[in-house]
């Protein structure tokens, strides 16, 4: 069955950077983009990037646009998610998502707490 | 760009009574192909989303017949049949071409 499981949850700084991983099993990891969205409390989910595990190529919102960087390693069906310069307001979940025309399976995702 | 809305934002209901979301959009949701990418998506408290339909009508793997999606164009419509207490928590309209893009979301809690 299709899985996605995501890095535990972390406490930063602000100013710190973030990385999270998303690990794929039960698909051939290589056909289906990943999506990386965001949730703040009580907010709706944010799309924050997307990346093409076949090729590498990426996209970003242009709200992250030069904080995050979403990469793949296709050896270990593992995706990263990089934010850097965290402010509080960063304080989030951080969901990865496969794109079959559109997110279909989530994984559980990241709680990432930003606090001084 | 693209924005949704929905309504109501919360909706109590009786279990066992059916129930109603309605997602709004500013402009045509239908893509170059043709097709009409809105998906709804339910999330129950303490969980990720998890997928119920696409592509307006097409309900995802596993999503019981009580849930249904319509709608064309700007105006799309969630439908639960007869409400379960496992269907409590917020759903959102999707827009999935990019960029990704949700609704507000709708609180659905038991009276």
């Amino acid at each position: 069955q299709v899985q996605l499981v995501q890095s535990g949850a972390e406490v930063k700084t602000p100013g710190a950077s973030l990385k999270a991983s998303c690990k794929a099993s039960g698909y051939s990891f290589t056909t289906y983009a990943i999506y990386w969205v965001r949730q703040a409390p009580g907010q709706r989910p944010e799309w924050m990037g997307r990346i093409n595990t076949a090729n590498g190529d990426t996209k970003y919102s242009q709200k992250f646009q030069g904080r995050v960087t979403i990469t793949r390693d296709t050896s270990a069906n593992t995706v990263y998610m990089e934010l850097s310069s965290l402010k509080f307001e960063d304080t989030a979940i951080y969901y990865c998502a496969r794109d079959d025309w559109g997110p279909d399976y989530w994984g559980q995702g990241t709680l990432v707490t930003v606090s001084s | 760009e693209i924005v949704l809305t929905q309504t109501p934002l919360s909706s109590p209901v009786t279990l066992g009574q059916p129930a109603s979301i309605s997602c709004r959009s500013s402009q045509s949701l239908v893509y170059s192909d043709g097709n009409t990418y809105l998906s709804w998506l339910q999330q129950r408290p303490g969980q990720p989303p998890r997928l119920l339909i696409y592509q307006v009508s097409n309900r995802f793997s596993g999503v019981p017949d009580r849930f249904s999606g319509s709608g064309a164009g700007t105006d799309f419509t969630l439908e639960i049949s007869r409400v379960e207490p496992e269907d409590v928590g917020v759903y959102y309209c999707m827009y999935i071409i990019h960029p990704l893009t949700f609704g507000p979301g709708t609180r659905v809690d038991i009276k």
